[in-house]
């Protein structure tokens, strides 16, 4: 059973053509992460959700913004996507207070022509 | 800040052990993690360690610590073909809203 759920799991956009992915969950956590993922590197993170409260990691680009209209559902928004910014895009969530364990979805492969 | 390395490349043979190491600098870290990463998909935690605990062990996965020298290792014990993928070491901060930082990962290819 899919605990943390990324759709698509492949975007195509073109530069500059704002592109939106989503992250779901049944898990029923309150926090909530947006990863990129460059080829062979380690998952970077741009920014999280504790609850409501949006926390911007200082080298985030403006370019990348998100929603988090429930606590079921995060939305990362890249509004001008560029071709250094095709990567694959990971959602984790996590449940404050218990093992403080990450469950990752899949990821969301973006490819920008 | 934190800084997480790891060796990029590890080769063993099928049925035997393999052991991935992993270096940290924060010494306030309160969880240490080993994820799992497959081919185009996404991270599995494997297991994790506290702070606290010198050793750990689940089925064919044994966790050390040394917390003063910042080592953190993972073995695996009879490695199978399907144990190659990326394996990714993470330490988790204390203070603010304790941010998990990433190794660069280490790929691990066995052998037939």
């Amino acid at each position: 059973d899919a605990m943390v759920i990324q759709n698509p799991r492949y975007q195509v956009t073109q530069f500059g053509k704002p592109v939106t992915l989503s992250c779901s969950q049944t898990l029923n956590h309150n926090v909530m992460y947006w990863y990129q993922q460059k080829s062979s590197q380690a998952p970077k993170l741009l920014f999280h959700y504790y609850d409501k409260d949006f926390n911007n990691e200082a080298d985030t680009p403006d370019n990348f913004q998100s929603r988090r209209p429930n606590t079921s559902f995060c939305f990362l928004d890249i509004r001008s996507p560029g071709l250094g910014d095709a990567a694959m895009y990971l959602c984790a969530t996590r449940v404050s207070g218990g093992q403080e364990t990450q469950y990752f979805g899949p990821g969301t492969r973006l490819l920008v022509l | 800040g934190e800084d997480v390395e790891q060796s990029l490349f590890l080769s063993v043979r099928e049925g035997d052990s393999s052991v991935i190491n992993c270096t940290y600098t924060d010494s306030s870290s309160t969880y240490l993690y080993w994820y799992k990463q497959e081919p185009g998909a996404g991270l599995q935690l494997l297991t994790y360690i506290f702070s606290n605990m010198d050793m750990k062990q689940d089925q064919r996965l044994t966790v050390l610590l040394n917390k003063k020298d910042k080592h953190l290792s993972l073995r695996i014990a009879d490695t199978q073909t399907g144990d190659s993928a990326i394996y990714f070491c993470a330490e988790r901060a204390t203070g603010g809203y304790q941010k998990v930082t990433f190794g660069t990962g280490t790929k691990l290819q066995v052998i037939p």
